[in-house]
């Protein structure tokens, strides 16, 4: 079992729907838990860092955790043809980040 | 603030050669990780240098090395490269280990 498990998708909505994306973890020690963004052929892009369970809001973005379930979310309201990208969870314990393989996003206008 | 860059951004090399990769991270950032993507594997960490001292390490082989100067840069060096080793290699910098992690564009890797 990975350490950090999301599905890949794709998913695709209509310009202006919410967007739910998801992660489940494994390791109940993990700290910190960051959303990244990135678009095809660049590096991700940090869209938010949390480290506490709760939510988290920034903008259309809401990052929600919740480690007595071992889940995390990224809500996007309103969402545009430019949050068109991969979505990729990350972790943090011990010494390292753990990744998730990313979720791909399509908003169609 | 500049970002975080890495050089070459494109590399096309054939297997059994080596490569060195570099990256150099934001201005006052001491903690700079390596880690190779494929759209089969995902972000794999590859390692973590924090003050010149490699902090910690992952599952790669030992063709995969790395180091980092005193002003924070750092390289990473992959040897008798395989055709496996063809990916997107991301250098990430933070102030500080555990700390929100900023990529640079990264180095796409093609080995034929």
């Amino acid at each position: 079992q990975k350490e950090v498990e999301q599905d890949p998708g794709p998913l695709s909505v209509p310009e202006g729907a919410i967007v739910s994306l998801n992660c489940t973890y494994s390791n109940s020690a993990f700290q910190y838990f960051m959303w990244y963004r990135q678009y095809s052929r660049k590096g991700p892009e940090l869209l938010m860092y949390t480290y506490s369970s709760g939510n988290k809001e920034d903008g259309r973005f809401t990052a929600q955790v919740d480690k007595s379930s071992k889940y995390i979310s990224l809500f996007i309201r309103d969402s545009q043809p430019s949050d068109s990208a991969t979505y990729l969870c990350a972790m943090w314990v011990g010494n390292q980040f753990y990744f998730g393989t990313g979720t791909s996003l399509t908003v169609i206008p | 603030k500049a970002g975080v860059t890495q050089t070459p951004r494109y590399l096309i090399k054939t297997r059994g050669q080596q490569v060195t990769l570099s990256c150099s991270p934001i201005s006052g950032h001491r903690s700079v990780s390596w880690y190779q993507q494929t759209p089969g594997q995902g972000l794999q960490f590859l390692f973590e240098y924090f003050s010149e001292t490699q902090r910690n390490k992952g599952n790669f082989p030992g063709r995969f090395s790395g180091r980092q100067f005193s002003n924070s840069r750092s390289e990473m060096n992959v040897s008798t490269l395989e055709l496996g080793d063809s990916a997107l290699y991301l250098c990430a910098s933070s102030f500080g280990p555990s700390r929100e992690q900023f990529f640079g564009p990264g180095t796409r890797l093609t080995v034929l």
